[in-house]
Formats: C-alpha cells, structure tokens, sequence
C-alpha cells in the first residue's frame, strides 16, 4: 500500500499568509495524486487533481505541484473561507490512501 | 449537475449489518467508476471500495474485505454498499462519490451495544 504522510498537521496563519502543505509518499507515483478540502460538518470537496489542475470553480489562489514522493497545495493569499483541514489522495494504486489531513487554523 | 444521495445509515449492534444506497443524478451513472469513502468520528478519511460502471470489478480495502460487498443497479442509476459482521470501528459517515471527484453529502452509520 502507498502511505501518505501529510505535514505539517495543523499550522496556525492570518488571512493573507503564502501557505505551503505538503503530501509525501511512501513511494513514487506519477501524477495520480488529489487534494481535498473539508469543512466542519460538511463534505470534502475536491480542489486538485492530477497533482496540479485545479477543479471547476476552484480559486486560482490554490496550486498544486510535484510528481514521484514529494507534492504541494499552496495557498498564495489565505482568505478567510480556506480555514478547513486538506487531505491529500493517490489513485496510482489500489487500495486508493489519504493522507491523516493538515488542518489550517486562524492565527 | 452532479447529485449523490445517501441513505440506510442508523444504529446497528456488533456483528450486525445494513445496507447502504446512493441515488445518483447528473451524470450517466452507467460508464462511471462509483467509490464509497467513510470518515470515523473526529478522524480522518478512509477509502473503502470501489465498483467499475458495468460491475465487473470492484476493489475494496483489507479491512471490510469479506465484511462488506459494494454493487449497483444501473437500471436504477443507484449504488449499494451491504456491511456485514460489523464492529465499533465501522462507526463513521460513509459517503458515496463519483470516481473521487465529488462526494455526496453522507449517512452516518453508528455499531454500538
């Protein structure tokens, strides 16, 4: 199985902060590799997939990079409604994997 | 616009079972790849299996293989997902999803005594 170690797992930042999340996996991948957003109560949402391309309706302050262990979710300019945990996830292999999400809090 | 209901959660003992539905809308539910993904309380993500939009392949993970058996009725643009023998760790809101783009809403699945 493909582990996913997200980091850090929680970090605490004001809105308009550069935020930086990182998903790294026990092996290599290609591009196979989501990004989820969540919120209390509700959903996750998709953001990212294919490591970079952004979803339908998602802003373009949200990134995604990388390939093979090592792949980002930048945020350029925290707004207040992206205060929420990130999952990140692989489809390279079965069983598909999340990793334990990085909850981003209001400093 | 894509639309997945969940329903058949509730509270069932150890070793118990239940059946989950997921009504889709939206999309041709027939050439889709269909997933169920739970959330435990307080935790985090946990995928559980997935079916192929003819059902002739389905995945799940270790620990609800030969527990649990997802399928689907094509006819009924509907998907299943039957939880047998179940434990205190099945405790979570499962979720239906298209292919991991989009996940429905959830249905909470509580084992307790």
């Amino acid at each position: 199985d493909i582990q996913l170690t997200q980091s850090p797992s929680s970090l605490s930042a004001s809105v308009g902060d550069r935020v930086i999340l990182t998903c790294r996996a026990s092996r290599g991948m290609r591009n196979e590799l989501a990004w989820y957003q969540q919120k209390p109560g509700k959903a996750p949402k998709r953001l990212i997939y294919g490591a970079s391309s952004l979803d339908s309706g998602v802003p373009s302050r949200f990134s995604g990079t990388g390939s093979g262990t090592e792949f980002t979710l930048t945020i350029s300019s925290l707004q207040p409604e992206d205060f929420a945990t990130y999952y990140c996830l692989q489809y390279n292999s079965y069983p598909r994997t999340f990793g334990q999400g990085t909850k981003v809090e209001i400093k | 616009e894509v639309q997945l209901v969940e329903s058949g959660g509730g509270l069932v003992q150890p070793g118990g079972s239940l059946r989950l539905s997921c009504a889709a809308s939206g999309f041709t539910f027939s050439a889709q790849w269909m997933d169920w993904v739970r959330q435990a309380p307080g935790k985090g993500l946990e995928w559980v299996a997935n079916i192929k939009g003819d059902g002739s392949e389905m995945y799940y993970v270790d620990s609800v293989k030969g527990r649990f058996t997802i399928s689907r009725d094509n006819a009924k643009n509907s998907l299943f997902l039957q939880l047998s023998s179940l434990r205190v760790e099945d405790t979570a809101v499962y979720y239906c999803s298209l292919k991991l783009d989009v996940l429905g809403q959830g249905t909470l699945v509580s084992v307790s005594s």
